[in-house]
């Protein structure tokens, strides 16, 4: 599976769009990139998946260039509620029998 | 729909004494995955289930952990006898397969080795 790089933390202000970029140089061709958001005392959620261009969803919007070494999470307006850990993930998932492989992934604090 | 349950949701324990943590994972998902949340670093898978058949246990440390899923459904993993470095959250999450949207996780259990 291929290794991603994610700073390690990043802090935003309520209302302010937040972009966390992923980066996955060794990408597959049949690999997809996944996000998930972990709150404290809570599993992993899935935020969104995708393989190129973009996808966007009620929660967020993932950007992936035409060479898809990097991704970028984006997170419209956050809030308070938008503190979390956020985890990118990259593995070929429709095959079956494929296992998630976190990183240590991005801590967003978001404040007032 | 209800989620993956898990239980406990805290335990502490003294080192070298054993525990077991219980998973029902979410009705008819085939796949279920145990990992190991350390402190401050993301999940480490540790098993992973397709009905009741182990797909990949590689990461399991098998001298003290062992895991189980009868029947499909409910999985158990037991840890004995534990160690100060297996204090933990202990995370279990179910996928009608392996792959794509489906991975649910449970709030875990944590577990605290004195």
């Amino acid at each position: 599976l291929a290794k991603t790089t994610q700073p390690i933390s990043m802090d935003s202000y309520e209302g302010q769009e937040v972009n966390i970029t992923c980066s996955h140089n060794n990408i597959a061709t049949n690999d997809y990139i996944t996000w998930y958001q972990q709150f404290p005392s809570q599993g992993p959620r899935f935020i969104i998946q995708g393989y190129k261009t973009k996808v966007t969803n009620e929660v967020a919007s993932l950007f992936i260039p035409a060479d898809r070494k990097s991704s970028t999470l984006s997170l419209p307006r956050v809030s308070l509620s938008d503190t979390a850990v956020y985890y990118c993930l990259v593995g070929d998932f429709d095959t079956g029998f494929q296992k998630l492989v976190f990183g240590t992934g991005t801590r967003l604090l978001v404040s007032p | 729909e209800a989620g993956v349950a898990q239980s406990p949701r805290y335990k502490i324990i003294e080192k070298r004494q054993s525990v077991a943590f219980w998973c029902n994972p979410i009705s008819g998902h085939a796949t279920l995955y145990w990992y190991q949340q350390i402190l401050g670093q993301g999940p480490k898978l540790l098993i992973q289930f397709q009905n009741n058949g182990v797909v990949d246990d590689s990461q399991l440390p098998k001298d003290r952990f062992s895991a189980e899923r009868l029947k499909g459904v409910d999985s158990t993993l037991k840890i004995q006898p534990a160690k100060l470095e297996d204090s933990a959250v202990y995370l279990c999450a179910s996928s009608p397969r392996a792959g794509t949207y489906g991975y649910t996780f449970g709030s875990g259990t944590r577990l605290t080795v004195v």
